[in-house]
């Protein structure tokens, strides 16, 4: 079962512009991983975020981390059309392992 | 490329038939994890192993079972599959085996289709 949900499900922009994406989960976590796929092939790690931390950089990704509202989002800024994929957060609770939402489809238009 | 090399990449069988999946982790990673993807379930833990033992279990079901070899390879096996088996396979790996507090390196995925 899944653990966040993200949210758009689907997200249109056209480069240039920002894009922001956000998960929400149920119950306490460790931590918080995003993941992209690019269509059909395997997820690409892009970041870590502890429970303890609110904000995370990485190149044009910007993460935060609200604990209070269980939600995190994904901010990509200055999109570019290789930036089409599925955005995917993954949480960690201390049981089992990663879990995935259902992803956030993210189209970059030229 | 992640590393970690997944074997075959597509497949198509019949309902009622077995297959079996291989997955080589990155070298020195010592823990691979199995995960399904299909449309209506997103993406579905199945099971981690951690140097030849099984650390953690998911929504594997009965029909379905894994195995890591001394060589880390792994083989996930699912047998009298059914029309909805069908789905992407994608095995991960990681250092460590601490499931959520490393990265996992994802593999290209096998696609099964059962017709």
């Amino acid at each position: 079962s899944q653990q966040g949900e993200e949210d758009p499900q689907a997200l249109s922009i056209q480069e240039g512009e920002n894009a922001t994406m956000n998960c929400s989960y149920k119950t306490s976590i460790n931590n918080l991983q995003w993941y992209r796929q690019n269509s059909g092939r395997g997820l690409v790690h892009l970041i870590l975020i502890r429970s303890n931390e609110r904000e995370k950089h990485s190149g044009r990704l910007r993460v935060t981390l609200d604990t209070s509202k269980k939600s995190s989002s994904l901010l990509i800024t200055a999109s570019r059309a290789a930036d089409t994929a599925s955005y995917f957060c993954a949480t960690y609770s201390g049981y089992s392992t990663l879990t995935f939402g259902k992803g956030t489809m993210l189209l970059v238009s030229p | 490329d992640s590393g970690v090399t997944q074997t075959p990449k597509h497949l198509i069988t019949a309902t009622g038939q077995r297959v079996t999946l291989r997955c080589s982790p990155r070298s020195g990673d010592l823990s691979v994890y199995w995960y399904q993807q299909s449309l209506d379930q997103g993406l579905q833990f199945l099971i981690q192993y951690y140097n030849g033992e099984e650390r953690a279990k998911g929504n594997i079901l009965e029909r379905f079972s894994a195995q890591q070899f001394p060589d880390l390879h792994s083989e996930l096996n699912l047998s009298s599959l059914e029309l909805g088996d069908s789905a992407l396979y994608f095995c991960a790996s990681s250092k460590r085996g601490t499931g959520g507090f490393e990265e996992l390196f994802f593999g290209e995925g096998s696609r099964l289709t059962v017709l």
